[in-house]
Protein backbone atom coordinates (compact mmCIF):
# COMPACT_ATOMS: atom_id res chain seq x y z
CA UNK A 1 0.00 0.00 0.00
CA UNK A 2 1.56 3.06 -1.14
CA UNK A 3 2.25 6.36 1.68
CA UNK A 4 1.43 9.59 2.27
CA UNK A 5 2.91 11.13 -0.86
CA UNK A 6 3.73 14.87 -0.43
CA UNK A 7 6.02 17.50 -2.79
CA UNK A 8 8.61 18.81 -2.97
CA UNK A 9 10.82 17.76 -0.01
CA UNK A 10 12.28 20.66 0.30
CA UNK A 11 11.52 25.04 -0.83
CA UNK A 12 13.61 28.14 -0.29
CA UNK A 13 11.96 31.20 -0.71
CA UNK A 14 12.62 34.81 0.05
CA UNK A 15 9.82 36.74 2.47
CA UNK A 16 6.66 38.22 1.27
CA UNK A 17 6.60 35.30 -1.81
CA UNK A 18 4.03 32.92 -2.17
CA UNK A 19 4.74 28.99 -2.09
CA UNK A 20 2.68 25.58 -2.49
CA UNK A 21 2.73 22.48 -0.85
CA UNK A 22 1.05 19.11 -2.64
CA UNK A 23 -0.20 16.16 -0.24
CA UNK A 24 -1.79 13.22 -1.73
CA UNK A 25 -3.26 10.69 1.01
CA UNK A 26 -3.54 7.03 1.31
CA UNK A 27 -6.24 5.78 -0.99
CA UNK A 28 -9.75 5.53 0.74
CA UNK A 29 -8.64 7.94 3.45
CA UNK A 30 -11.61 10.28 4.12
CA UNK A 31 -9.42 12.29 6.81
CA UNK A 32 -6.72 14.78 5.92
CA UNK A 33 -4.68 16.78 8.27
CA UNK A 34 -2.15 19.35 7.64
CA UNK A 35 0.24 19.86 10.16
CA UNK A 36 3.46 22.29 11.12
CA UNK A 37 6.36 21.54 12.83
CA UNK A 38 8.61 24.31 13.90
CA UNK A 39 12.26 23.26 14.76
CA UNK A 40 12.29 21.97 18.10
CA UNK A 41 8.56 22.12 18.98
CA UNK A 42 5.87 18.94 17.94
CA UNK A 43 3.66 19.23 15.25
CA UNK A 44 0.90 21.65 15.28
CA UNK A 45 -2.47 20.98 13.69
CA UNK A 46 -3.45 23.65 11.02
CA UNK A 47 -6.32 22.13 8.98
CA UNK A 48 -8.21 18.98 9.19
CA UNK A 49 -10.45 18.17 6.13
CA UNK A 50 -13.31 14.99 5.96
CA UNK A 51 -13.86 14.70 2.34
CA UNK A 52 -13.69 17.87 0.99
CA UNK A 53 -15.30 19.34 3.83
CA UNK A 54 -13.48 21.81 6.72
CA UNK A 55 -13.54 20.09 10.38
CA UNK A 56 -11.25 22.36 12.03
CA UNK A 57 -8.93 25.40 10.66
CA UNK A 58 -8.74 27.38 14.18
CA UNK A 59 -5.58 27.49 14.00
CA UNK A 60 -4.37 28.14 10.49
CA UNK A 61 -3.36 31.80 10.02
CA UNK A 62 -6.18 32.45 7.30
CA UNK A 63 -4.65 35.91 6.36
CA UNK A 64 -1.68 34.21 4.76
CA UNK A 65 -2.67 30.80 5.13
CA UNK A 66 -5.47 28.61 2.62
CA UNK A 67 -5.82 25.14 1.74
CA UNK A 68 -8.25 23.48 -0.30
CA UNK A 69 -9.22 19.78 -0.98
CA UNK A 70 -11.80 20.17 -3.98
CA UNK A 71 -12.46 16.34 -4.78
CA UNK A 72 -12.00 14.87 -1.64
CA UNK A 73 -8.89 13.21 -2.14
CA UNK A 74 -5.49 15.52 -2.72
CA UNK A 75 -4.91 19.04 -1.04
CA UNK A 76 -2.73 21.94 -1.31
CA UNK A 77 -1.60 24.04 1.29
CA UNK A 78 -0.55 27.53 0.16
CA UNK A 79 0.76 31.03 2.21
CA UNK A 80 0.91 33.82 0.63
CA UNK A 81 2.86 36.10 1.80
CA UNK A 82 5.60 33.80 3.50
CA UNK A 83 6.78 35.21 6.59
CA UNK A 84 10.51 34.42 8.58
CA UNK A 85 8.33 32.76 11.14
CA UNK A 86 6.91 30.30 8.69
CA UNK A 87 10.02 28.27 8.26
CA UNK A 88 9.00 24.96 9.35
CA UNK A 89 8.74 21.26 8.05
CA UNK A 90 4.76 21.42 6.44
CA UNK A 91 3.51 17.73 7.69
CA UNK A 92 0.41 16.09 5.53
CA UNK A 93 -1.18 13.09 7.61
CA UNK A 94 -4.49 10.89 6.26
CA UNK A 95 -6.71 8.92 8.31
CA UNK A 96 -9.61 6.13 6.95
CA UNK A 97 -12.18 8.38 9.03
CA UNK A 98 -13.49 10.36 12.26
CA UNK A 99 -15.39 7.17 13.35
CA UNK A 100 -14.08 4.51 15.98
CA UNK A 101 -10.96 4.33 17.50
CA UNK A 102 -9.46 2.40 14.45
CA UNK A 103 -10.11 5.23 12.55
CA UNK A 104 -8.15 7.20 14.03
CA UNK A 105 -4.75 6.38 13.61
CA UNK A 106 -2.59 8.43 11.20
CA UNK A 107 -0.21 7.99 8.73
CA UNK A 108 2.34 10.96 8.05
CA UNK A 109 4.22 11.80 4.67
CA UNK A 110 7.91 12.86 4.38
CA UNK A 111 6.80 16.60 5.30
CA UNK A 112 7.93 19.56 3.03
CA UNK A 113 11.00 21.90 4.53
CA UNK A 114 10.73 24.74 4.27
CA UNK A 115 13.18 27.76 4.31
CA UNK A 116 11.93 31.44 4.43
CA UNK A 117 15.31 34.22 4.01
CA UNK B 1 -7.51 23.63 25.87
CA UNK B 2 -6.18 20.20 25.40
CA UNK B 3 -2.00 20.17 26.20
CA UNK B 4 0.76 17.33 26.10
CA UNK B 5 4.27 18.01 28.04
CA UNK B 6 7.02 15.41 27.95
CA UNK B 7 10.58 15.29 29.24
CA UNK B 8 12.92 18.04 27.88
CA UNK B 9 15.78 16.23 26.22
CA UNK B 10 18.24 15.56 24.57
CA UNK B 11 18.89 11.84 26.25
CA UNK B 12 22.12 10.37 25.85
CA UNK B 13 21.95 6.53 26.98
CA UNK B 14 24.58 3.81 26.56
CA UNK B 15 23.53 0.66 24.75
CA UNK B 16 21.34 -1.78 26.95
CA UNK B 17 20.19 0.84 29.43
CA UNK B 18 16.77 1.73 30.66
CA UNK B 19 14.89 4.19 29.13
CA UNK B 20 11.96 6.13 30.53
CA UNK B 21 10.88 9.05 29.09
CA UNK B 22 7.91 11.31 30.82
CA UNK B 23 4.78 12.73 29.40
CA UNK B 24 1.77 14.06 30.75
CA UNK B 25 -1.24 15.49 29.53
CA UNK B 26 -4.37 17.46 30.40
CA UNK B 27 -7.53 17.41 28.69
CA UNK B 28 -11.29 17.36 28.65
CA UNK B 29 -12.65 14.21 28.40
CA UNK B 30 -11.13 10.85 27.52
CA UNK B 31 -8.26 10.66 24.98
CA UNK B 32 -6.27 8.31 23.54
CA UNK B 33 -2.56 8.51 24.13
CA UNK B 34 0.02 7.90 21.50
CA UNK B 35 3.95 7.78 21.20
CA UNK B 36 5.01 8.70 17.90
CA UNK B 37 8.75 8.28 16.70
CA UNK B 38 10.84 10.04 13.67
CA UNK B 39 14.17 8.51 12.77
CA UNK B 40 16.78 10.70 11.52
CA UNK B 41 15.82 11.70 8.05
CA UNK B 42 12.37 10.21 8.22
CA UNK B 43 8.77 10.80 8.75
CA UNK B 44 6.64 10.50 11.84
CA UNK B 45 5.99 6.52 12.52
CA UNK B 46 3.24 5.72 15.55
CA UNK B 47 4.81 3.84 17.67
CA UNK B 48 2.02 3.07 20.19
CA UNK B 49 -1.22 4.00 21.45
CA UNK B 50 -3.55 3.25 24.39
CA UNK B 51 -7.19 4.25 24.24
CA UNK B 52 -8.43 4.08 27.68
CA UNK B 53 -7.38 3.77 31.06
CA UNK B 54 -5.48 1.01 32.25
CA UNK B 55 -4.19 0.00 29.27
CA UNK B 56 -0.59 -0.94 27.77
CA UNK B 57 0.48 0.21 24.66
CA UNK B 58 3.75 -2.13 23.16
CA UNK B 59 5.91 -2.26 20.20
CA UNK B 60 9.81 -3.01 19.69
CA UNK B 61 9.91 -3.94 23.25
CA UNK B 62 8.59 -0.22 24.19
CA UNK B 63 5.65 0.44 26.84
CA UNK B 64 3.38 3.27 27.83
CA UNK B 65 0.82 2.80 30.72
CA UNK B 66 -2.26 5.11 30.03
CA UNK B 67 -2.53 6.31 33.96
CA UNK B 68 -5.77 8.57 34.35
CA UNK B 69 -5.25 9.23 37.73
CA UNK B 70 -1.88 10.88 37.19
CA UNK B 71 -2.73 11.91 33.66
CA UNK B 72 0.68 10.18 32.32
CA UNK B 73 1.63 8.05 29.70
CA UNK B 74 5.35 7.60 30.11
CA UNK B 75 7.33 5.63 27.43
CA UNK B 76 9.99 2.44 28.51
CA UNK B 77 12.46 0.43 27.30
CA UNK B 78 14.23 -2.22 29.22
CA UNK B 79 17.57 -2.21 27.31
CA UNK B 80 18.00 0.17 24.53
CA UNK B 81 19.86 -0.09 21.02
CA UNK B 82 21.89 2.00 19.10
CA UNK B 83 19.13 1.62 16.74
CA UNK B 84 16.59 3.65 18.95
CA UNK B 85 18.31 6.72 18.80
CA UNK B 86 15.35 9.22 17.45
CA UNK B 87 13.20 12.12 18.12
CA UNK B 88 9.89 10.40 20.26
CA UNK B 89 6.70 12.65 20.54
CA UNK B 90 3.89 11.95 22.89
CA UNK B 91 0.52 13.13 21.58
CA UNK B 92 -3.29 13.16 22.45
CA UNK B 93 -6.12 12.42 19.93
CA UNK B 94 -9.71 14.39 20.53
CA UNK B 95 -11.81 11.41 20.63
CA UNK B 96 -14.20 13.22 18.39
CA UNK B 97 -12.27 14.33 15.31
CA UNK B 98 -9.13 12.48 15.92
CA UNK B 99 -6.92 15.92 16.06
CA UNK B 100 -3.20 15.32 17.21
CA UNK B 101 -1.92 17.41 20.14
CA UNK B 102 2.05 16.78 20.60
CA UNK B 103 4.38 17.21 23.05
CA UNK B 104 7.82 18.74 22.31
CA UNK B 105 9.90 15.43 21.69
CA UNK B 106 12.55 14.30 23.30
CA UNK B 107 15.21 13.45 21.55
CA UNK B 108 17.33 10.00 22.32
CA UNK B 109 20.63 9.44 21.13
CA UNK B 110 21.76 5.75 22.32
CA UNK B 111 25.93 5.42 22.25
CA UNK B 112 27.61 1.85 21.12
Amino acid sequence: EAGVAQSPRYKIIEKRQSVAFWCNPISGHATLYWYQQILGQGPKLLIQFQNNGVVDDSQLPKDRFSAERLKGVDSTLKIQPAKLEDSAVYLCASSLGLGGLSSYEQYFGPGTRLTVT
Amino acid sequence: GDSVTQMEGPVTLSEEAFLTINCTYTATGYPSLFWYVQYPGEGLQLLLKATKADDKGSNKGFEATYRKETTSFHLEKGSVQVSDSAVYFCALSDIWSGKLVFGKGTKLTVNP
